[in-house]
């Protein structure tokens, strides 16, 4: 079974701190992506990989920044949290070459921003 | 624990077809229901249900929820090849939790 996982499920942070937030599959799938996920919004994507060190822009990047130093890890920072950017986080993965297919989810991070 | 599981888990029509997409959920304190469809980066979110028996429309698409049944559908009428993608079926908690099922991988042929 291919597993993603996150490293918290609630985080609570104040404003202007720096979060990090952690994405591990086991998988060895070359494409990691971030998204959250607001009431009424959908998914909206964040930034994506698809290879160690290599990284490109999602439809709302502002505010966020993204490393990828391990194929297996992918993480997500706020350099600065804002109240605006709480909201449920989620990672994915996919194999190489298929943007189309399958994506596996990982179970979400709620942020709350106070 | 917490599932969702769709049905099939890929589809092939022709052209014109009427599909139905399935989507049963066991989870605890449940918010809401939510199709996508992925065929690109990022998931492209289609309908949010939250209510039994209320259908909602887009198009070609509908979608209805039965709490009862802790299911729901997806149907496509008239399909095009435009549709062939993986639809997600996801269910939102009130803990705040999301769990995405497989997918159902559907190819229509021209």
């Amino acid at each position: 079974d291919v597993k993603v996982t996150q490293s918290s499920r609630y985080l609570v942070k104040r404003t202007g701190e720096k979060v990090f937030l952690e994405c591990v599959q086991d998988m060895d799938h070359e494409n990691m992506f971030w998204y959250r996920q607001d009431p009424g919004l959908g998914l909206r994507l964040i930034y994506f990989s698809y290879d160690v060190k290599m990284k490109e822009k999602g439809d709302i990047p502002e505010g966020y920044s993204v490393s990828r130093e391990k194929k297996e890890r992918f993480s997500l920072i706020l350099e600065s949290a804002s109240t605006n950017q709480t909201s449920m986080y989620l990672c994915a993965s996919s194999l190489w070459g298929e943007p189309a297919g399958e994506q596996y989810f990982g179970p979400g991070t709620r942020l709350t921003v106070t | 624990e917490d599932k969702v599981v769709q049905s099939p888990l890929s589809l092939v029509v022709h052209e014109g077809d009427t599909v139905t997409l399935n989507c049963s959920y066991e989870v605890t304190n449940f918010r809401s229901l939510l199709w996508y469809k992925q065929e690109k980066k990022a998931p492209t979110f289609l309908f949010m249900l939250t209510s039994s028996g209320i259908e909602k429309k887009s198009g070609r698409l509908s979608s209805i929820l039965d709490k009862k049944e802790l299911s729901s559908i997806l149907n496509i009428t008239a399909t095009q090849t435009g549709d062939s993608a993986i639809y997600l079926c996801a269910v939102e908690t009130l803990n705040n939790d999301m769990r995405f099922g497989a997918g159902t991988r559907l190819t229509v042929k021209p």
